[in-house]
């Protein structure tokens, strides 16, 4: 299987700051990586697929890019909402893998 | 907008079947790849496996033994049996829809979820 890594595992910011999360694929995965926001008692939320393509509906504020198997998703000015855990999945290999997730804190 | 939702019996018993129905609503189930995807509490997102509308099946190695995911077309719905369950198996289970792409999916429309526990 391939195993993805998340950093940090929690996160504490405040309202207005960039923040970066990172996420490594164990091999290549090309760029067949999504990024989900998921907030207490919900589902989680598509918010970038093929590593950089905004989902419909989402923020601009969220982007995601990639450098071979590492892979990032940056929120450029923190807001309220955004407090959350993300995390990323892969969909390259079978079976399909997810991070342990990033937990974003109110600081 | 597409919705789904997720039912099934909240309790499941040791070594006993646990069975999930997701039903699909505001567009067809006659493309896409229907997914289940599980939490434990606290925990990450393992995905189970999914069906396509025509009944093709693609189910995680760790879980292949145990599973049996259905589809009906006529009622727009698709099914998860697991058998042999264990106090492991205590997660909130997620049906969500696969977005068909060059590689596999990622998952645009998600159930609510629905926690299933195991217990005798």
């Amino acid at each position: 299987d391939v195993q993805m890594t998340q950093s940090p595992s929690t996160l504490s910011a405040s309202v207005g700051d960039r923040v970066t999360i990172a996420c490594r694929a164990s091999q290549s995965i090309n760029t067949w990586l999504a990024w989900y926001q998921q907030k207490p008692g919900k589902a989680p939320k598509l918010l970038i697929y093929q590593a950089s393509s905004l989902e419909s509906g989402v923020p601009s504020r969220f982007s995601g890019s990639e450098s071979g198997t590492e892979f990032t998703l940056t929120i450029s000015s923190l807001q309220p909402d955004d407090f959350a855990t993300y995390y990323c999945q892969q969909y390259n290999n079978y079976p399909f893998t997810f991070g342990p997730g990033t937990k974003v804190e109110i600081k | 907008q597409v919705q789904l939702q997720e039912s099934g019996p909240g309790l499941v018993k040791p070594s006993e079947t646990l069975s999930l129905t997701c039903t699909v609503s505001g567009g067809s189930i006659s493309s896409h790849y229907w997914t289940w995807i599980r939490q434990p509490p606290g925990k990450g997102l393992e995905w189970i496996g999914w069906i396509f509308s025509t009944g093709t099946t693609n189910y995680n190695p760790s879980l292949k033994s145990r599973v049996t995911m259905s589809v009906d077309t006529s009622k727009n719905q698709f099914s998860l049996k697991l058998g042999s369950v264990t106090a492991a198996d205590t997660a909130v289970y997620y049906c969500a829809r696969g977005v068909p792409s060059y590689g596999g999916n990622s998952f645009d429309r998600w159930g609510q979820g629905t926690l299933l526990t195991v217990s005798s």
